[in-house]
C-alpha cells in the first residue's frame, strides 16, 4: 500500500503571509510527484509535475521543491492572497506502478 | 476542445440499482482514471487505463467495473449500488509518460455527485 501523507491538514493565514506545506511519499521506486490546486465546487487543476531529485518549479507566487532520496516535496506560497484559498493535493507515482496515488490534501484559508 | 466531460452531474440511486457514469475526453489522451472523493480522504483511485483495451484496479476497485473500448471513453459501472458508494466521482485523463506512466498533468472532469439511499 502506497502511503502519501500531507501536512498540515489545514492552515489559516493572513493575507500577505508566506506559507508552505509538505508532501511525504515512499522514497523507493520514485517516478513522479504531482501538485494540484482544488478550489471548492471546482475540479483539481495541475500546478506542477516533478520527476527529478532536486527539481524546483515555480508558477507566479507558488513554487515547489522535490527530494526523492528522503521522500518529500514542499509547496511554497509567497505573499498569500485570498484567492489562494483552496485545497492543495499532492500525488505520487512509483516506478513499478501505473497508479497515481493522492494524499488527503492541505486546506488553505487566507484571511483578508 | 471540450476537455474531460462527465455525465450525469448528479444522480440518486436506490440500494441495489446499477448505473454507468460516463467519461469522455477529446484530447487523445491514453491515460484515464476514475477517482472518488470522500470528506477527509482526498481522491482515491478506483480504476485506471493506460490505453484502449487495457484497464487495471486502483486502491478501491470493489463494486465497480470499467472498460476502455476507445481512446475517448472510459465508463465506470456500479454493479449493485450501496450507500457506501455515495461520493463525488472524478474522471481524469493525461497523455502518457514513459511506458504509459502518469508522468504528465492530469486533466479532471467536473465530477458526478452520486447519492445511494
Amino acid at each position: 500500500i502506497l502511503n502519501v501523507e500531507q501536512s498540515p491538514q489545514s492552515l489559516h493565514v493572513q493575507e500577505g503571509d508566506s506559507t508552505n506545506f509538505t508532501c511525504s511519499f515512499p522514497s523507493s521506486n520514485f517516478y513522479a510527484l504531482h501538485w494540484y490546486r482544488w478550489e471548492t465546487a471546482k475540479s483539481p487543476e495541475a500546478l506542477f509535475v516533478m520527476t527529478l531529485n532536486g527539481d524546483e518549479k515555480k508558477k507566479g507566487r507558488i513554487s515547489a521543491t522535490l527530494n526523492t532520496k528522503e521522500g518529500y516535496s514542499y509547496l511554497y506560497i509567497k505573499g498569500s492572497q485570498p484567492e489562494d484559498s483552496a485545497t492543495y493535493l499532492c500525488a505520487f507515482s512509483g516506478d513499478s506502478s501505473y497508479k497515481l496515488i493522492f494524499g488527503s490534501g492541505t486546506r488553505l484559508l487566507v484571511r483578508p | 476542445n471540450a476537455g474531460v466531460t462527465q455525465t450525469p452531474k448528479f444522480q440518486v440511486l436506490k440500494t441495489g440499482q446499477s448505473m454507468t457514469l460516463q467519461c469522455a475526453q477529446d484530447m487523445n489522451h491514453e491515460y484515464m482514471s476514475w477517482y472518488r472523493q470522500d470528506p477527509g480522504m482526498g481522491l482515491r483511485l478506483i480504476h485506471y487505463s493506460v490505453g484502449a483495451g487495457i484497464t487495471d484496479q486502483g486502491e478501491v476497485p470493489n463494486g465497480y467495473n470499467v472498460s476502455r473500448s476507445t481512446t475517448e471513453d472510459f465508463p465506470l459501472r456500479l454493479l449493485s449500488a450501496a450507500p457506501s458508494q455515495t461520493s463525488v466521482y472524478f474522471c481524469a485523463s493525461s497523455r502518457p509518460g514513459l511506458g504509459g506512466r502518469p508522468s504528465y498533468e492530469q486533466y479532471f472532469g467536473p465530477g458526478t455527485r452520486l447519492t445511494v439511499t
